[in-house]
C-alpha cells in the first residue's frame, strides 16, 4: 500500500537555526498538509497547499515557516529561525481529491533546545 | 466552545466489551467526518469516514447526526490491539483542512 514519507524521523536543533523537513507524499494525490502535535496535545492544522500554492494556513503558520513543493514528488516545511516552542511532532499528510481521507506519514519528532 | 469536542477518557474495558465514544462539532457547515486512530506517538491513522446514512466496518459502527451536530463510534467485541486514542476529525466546509477533537483514550485489559 502507498505510504507518506517524513525524513527525518527525528531532528534536534538549537534555537535560533533554520530547520527543513521532508515529506514524500502518495504518488497520484493533489493535495498537501503539514499538521502539528506537541506532546500530550491534539493535532493541529499548519498549512494546506494545492496546484503549487498554499491554499489555506493556520495562525501557527506565521512568516518563520515556509513550504515548497521543489520537484513535484518532495514537499518540505521549513523553520527559518527556530523557538522552544517549536518542539512538536510535525505530520505531513496528503490527498487525493475534495472530500477525500487524509493519509499521514509517520512523522518528525522536531526537538529545539 | 471547542471546534470537536471529546471525552477524554481514559475508557477502561475489559476485552469482549462493547464500547461508545461520542464527539461533538461546533461549525454546521463542517462537511465531512472521519475517526482516526492514534498510538502513542505515532501517526493519526484513518479508522473510517463517518457518513450520514450509519457505516459499519466490521466491528466499527459510526453514526452521524447533523441536527445535533454529533458523530459516535462503537467498537464491538473489544481487542487488545484496540488500545489507542481515537480521534474525531472533521473537515469544514471553508477547504479541506483537518479540525482534530483531542481524542478518547481507550484501554482494553485482558
Amino acid at each position: 500500500e502507498p505510504e507518506v514519507t517524513q525524513t527525518p524521523s527525528h531532528q534536534v536543533t538549537q534555537m535560533g537555526q533554520e530547520v527543513i523537513l521532508r515529506c514524500v507524499p502518495i504518488s497520484n494525490h493533489l493535495y498537501f498538509y503539514w499538521y502539528r502535535q506537541i506532546l500530550g496535545q491534539k493535532v493541529e492544522f499548519l498549512v494546506s497547499f494545492y496546484n503549487n500554492e498554499i491554499s489555506e494556513k493556520s495562525e501557527i503558520f506565521d512568516d518563520q515557516f515556509s513550504v515548497e513543493r521543489p520537484d513535484g514528488s518532495n514537499f518540505t516545511l521549513k523553520i527559518r529561525s527556530t523557538k522552544l516552542e517549536d518542539s512538536a511532532m510535525y505530520f505531513c499528510a496528503s490527498m487525493r481529491g475534495t472530500g477525500q481521507p487524509q493519509h499521514f506519514g509517520d512523522g518528525t519528532r522536531l526537538s529545539i533546545l | 466552545r471547542k471546534e470537536v469536542e471529546q471525552d477524554p477518557g481514559p475508557f477502561n474495558v475489559p476485552e469482549g466489551a462493547t464500547v461508545a465514544f461520542n464527539c461533538t462539532y461546533s461549525n454546521s457547515a463542517s462537511q465531512s467526518f472521519f475517526w482516526y486512530r492514534q498510538d502513542c506517538r505515532k501517526e493519526p491513522k484513518l479508522l473510517m469516514s463517518v457518513y450520514s446514512s450509519g457505516n459499519e466496518d466490521g466491528r466499527f459502527t459510526a453514526q452521524l447526526n447533523r441536527a445535533s451536530q454529533y458523530i459516535s463510534l462503537l467498537i464491538r467485541d473489544s481487542k487488545l490491539s484496540d488500545s489507542a486514542t481515537y480521534l474525531c476529525v472533521v473537515i469544514n466546509n471553508a477547504g479541506n483542512m483537518l479540525t482534530f477533537g483531542g481524542g478518547t483514550r481507550l484501554m482494553v485489559k485482558p
